[in-house]
């Protein structure tokens, strides 16, 4: 089945860094969600994005969702030793007419502290 | 107002057991999604389910692997005859009717001896 190229597969933050992380497709989406997972944890939803081009805030995080519906980033401002932990991007390609039906993931980017 | 439940978070069975899985949507949720997250890996979709219909199975595995949304009562993903390759985490997903955001429960870890 198809997955999303997410990217870097890691990387290491220290405290007050910016980090971006992004997604791509060879297909179109119609939304992109973007998760945190902790470890022995499900998927905590941090942001979701419904139209080309948007761009939206939840606290520190920002993302937005590409104009060619192929891409999408993450960005997180400022870091804090909470923000270690895996993300992960996902999206919608099909509809149910109504529901849009199953997710595909990324494999995550993991977020750890600099030695 | 609680999340998505599921039970057990922890389940070990042998070759050729069964395993349930059990997944309480959050409230007013009536779209479950079953996934399967193996170590390193993002989250693979197996079946979406509304309630006593099966909307969408064509992740799961045609044989052993199997699924319900009764009218009540938790979705349930059965497992008949484990083997080796089954053991993962298995997430639930609820999202409400017309709903794009689905919200995840804890997971069950699968381990087959």
């Amino acid at each position: 089945g198809q997955q999303l190229n997410q990217s870097p597969q890691s990387m290491f933050i220290q405290e007050g860094e910016d980090v971006s992380m992004n997604c791509t497709s060879s297909s179109i989406f119609n939304t992109w969600l973007w998760y945190k997972q902790d470890p022995g944890e499900g998927p905590v939803l941090l942001i979701a994005l419904y139209k080309a081009g948007e761009l939206t805030s939840n606290g520190r995080l920002t993302a937005q969702f590409g104009i060619t519906r192929k891409d999408s980033f993450l960005n997180i401002s400022a870091s804090i030793p909470s923000d270690v932990g895996i993300y992960f991007c996902a999206g919608h390609q099909q509809n149910y007419g109504g529901s849009q039906g199953n997710l595909i993931f990324g494999k995550g980017t993991k977020l750890s502290v600099k030695p | 107002n609680a999340g998505v439940m599921q039970n057990p978070r922890h389940l070990v069975r042998r070759r050729g057991q069964e395993a349930r899985l059990r997944c309480s949507p959050m409230k007013g949720h009536s779209h479950v999604y079953w996934y399967r997250q193996l170590p390193e890996e993002g989250l693979k979709f197996m079946v979406y389910l509304q309630k006593e219909n099966i909307i969408d199975e064509s992740g799961m595995p045609k044989e052993r692997f199997s699924a319900e949304f009764p009218k009540e009562g938790p979705s349930i993903l059965r497992i008949q005859q484990v083997v080796r390759g089954d053991s993962a985490a298995y997430f639930c997903a609820s999202s409400p009717p017309f709903g794009n955001e689905q919200f995840f429960g804890p997971g069950t870890r699968l381990t087959v001896l």
